[in-house]
């Protein structure tokens, strides 16, 4: 079964662009969640899309946000990017949402901001 | 939602048993914990998850006191290639955990 994937891999923005990520869960998992790692914050949840809806929501400014497509496949996308949106970018996908379902991430997007 | 703490970072050699401890408190009747493990430029990979007394698989052991404020991941006979970051998440079914903490990193030696 595939894994977790994730496009692009690298990118890099300008300040005060918008960006858009892509995320394709594993072939049967209906919910999908989005993370952010930085050195400093560690890996902090951004929100999490289950049946096209969003479930739950991390502590982010409205610029960044989501979506999911009936397939499941699920996109993020953040508007007016400032330098410190730079981060590796994470999706995962699990069965159902909810902490008890154990969670598969994919390799990540690293996003560069400058 | 429960915060977790677990140590920054961790020392140990090849063969060893190695036991991360998690203290969360705050948990509540309905969540479970969660542990995962991280290798650099990877993606965090799910290692065990368990609600009370003890679970075990092929990889490692899950020691929950039954009080449930804290608990203990036991990785035996580690080897170098069990070097990584370490994660304790507390949720229940309804909630996605908001954040993995700090982790706690884990440096196996030869």
């Amino acid at each position: 079964k595939a894994g977790v994937t994730q496009t692009p891999r690298y990118l890099i923005k300008t300040r005060g662009q918008q960006v858009t990520l892509s995320c394709s869960p594993i072939s049967g998992h209906r919910s999908v969640s989005w993370y952010q790692q930085t050195p400093g914050q560690g890996l902090q949840f951004l929100f999490e899309y289950f049946s096209e809806t969003q479930r739950n929501k991390g502590n982010f400014p409205g610029r960044f946000s989501g979506r999911q497509f009936s397939n499941s496949r699920s996109e993020m996308n953040v508007s007016t990017l400032e330098l410190g949106d730079s981060a590796l970018y994470l999706c995962a996908s699990s069965l159902e949402p909810g902490t008890v379902y154990e969670q598969y991430f994919g390799p990540g997007t690293r996003l560069t901001v400058t | 939602l429960a915060k977790t703490t677990q140590p920054i970072s961790m020392d140990s050699y090849e063969g060893q048993e190695v036991n991360i401890t998690c203290s969360h408190n705050n948990i509540a009747t309905n969540d479970y914990i969660t542990w995962y493990q991280q290798f650099p430029s990877q993606g965090p990979r799910f290692i065990i998850q368990g609600y009370k007394t003890k679970v075990t698989n092929e990889v490692a052991s899950l020691f929950i006191p039954a009080d449930r404020k804290s608990s203990t991941l036991s990785l035996p006979r580690v080897s170098l290639s069990d070097t990584a970051v370490y994660y304790c998440l507390v949720g229940d079914t309804g909630r996605r955990a908001l954040t993995f903490g700090s982790g706690t990193r884990l440096q196996v030696q030869p």
